[in-house]
């Protein structure tokens, strides 16, 4: 199985603040990767498929990059909707795995 | 617009039975691969299962193989999931995400996620 490891697990931000997040892979998984943004008690979100390909809808401030089994997510200015859990997931075999999450706060 | 809304959730004691549906709307349910994901309580997020669009080909988690059945059916546009010999573990709030693509059963992220509802495992 295909672990997935997210830094960090919790993050604390400012509005405006530059944040990025990072996701490694055990193994190479080409692009085969989305990030997921979570509120409480409501479902993910897509938000980056394909390591850096933005889901429609979502803002530009959000990009991904990365590919084989190193990958980041930045939010180039964090507006007070981001404040959320962000989940990396692999889709390049099953089972399908997620990464622990990283949490974040306001500081 | 796009809606999946799962139901069936509940408090069962360990060891027993429950089925999980999950009824699509706005899309063309028959074309898509869909998945069952759970979050346990305070938890990250498990994939347990999916089924391709056809319902020919069938992937589970470790944790769940031999004791979970996903099914469909494209007539009703709806999704299930036969959860058996269940454990406190199996404790979660559990999610249907429809795949991305098309007719894909590989390299698809999910796209559209229900409310989710919310099992128990509990005596």
């Amino acid at each position: 199985d295909i672990q997935m490891t997210q830094s960090p697990s919790t993050l604390s931000a400012s509005v405006g603040d530059r944040v990025t997040i990072t996701c490694r892979a055990s193994q190479s998984i080409s692009s085969w990767l989305a990030w997921y943004q979570q509120t409480p008690g409501k479902a993910p979100k897509l938000l980056i498929y394909k390591a850096s390909s933005l889901e429609g809808g979502v803002p530009s401030r959000f990009s991904g990059s990365g590919s084989g089994t190193e990958f980041t997510l930045t939010i180039s200015s964090l507006q007070p909707d981001d404040f959320a859990t962000y989940y990396c997931q692999q889709y390049n075999s099953y089972p399908l795995t997620f990464g622990g999450g990283t949490k974040i706060k306001i500081k | 617009q796009v809606q999946l809304v799962e139901s069936g959730g509940g408090v069962v004691q360990p060891g027993r039975s429950l089925r999980l549906s999950c009824a699509a709307s706005g899309f063309t349910f028959r074309s898509y691969g869909i998945h069952w994901v759970r979050q346990a309580p305070g938890k990250g997020l498990e994939w347990v299962a999916v089924i391709s669009y056809d319902g020919s080909t069938k992937y589970y988690a470790d944790s769940v193989k031999g004791r979970f059945t996903i099914s469909r059916d494209n007539s009703k546009n709806t999704l299930y999931l036969q959860m058996n010999s269940l454990r406190a573990e199996d404790t979660a709030v559990y999610y249907c995400a429809n795949d991305y693509y098309e007719s894909s059963a590989y390299h698809s992220p999910f796209d559209y996620w229900g409310q989710g509802t919310l099992v128990t495992v509990s005596s």
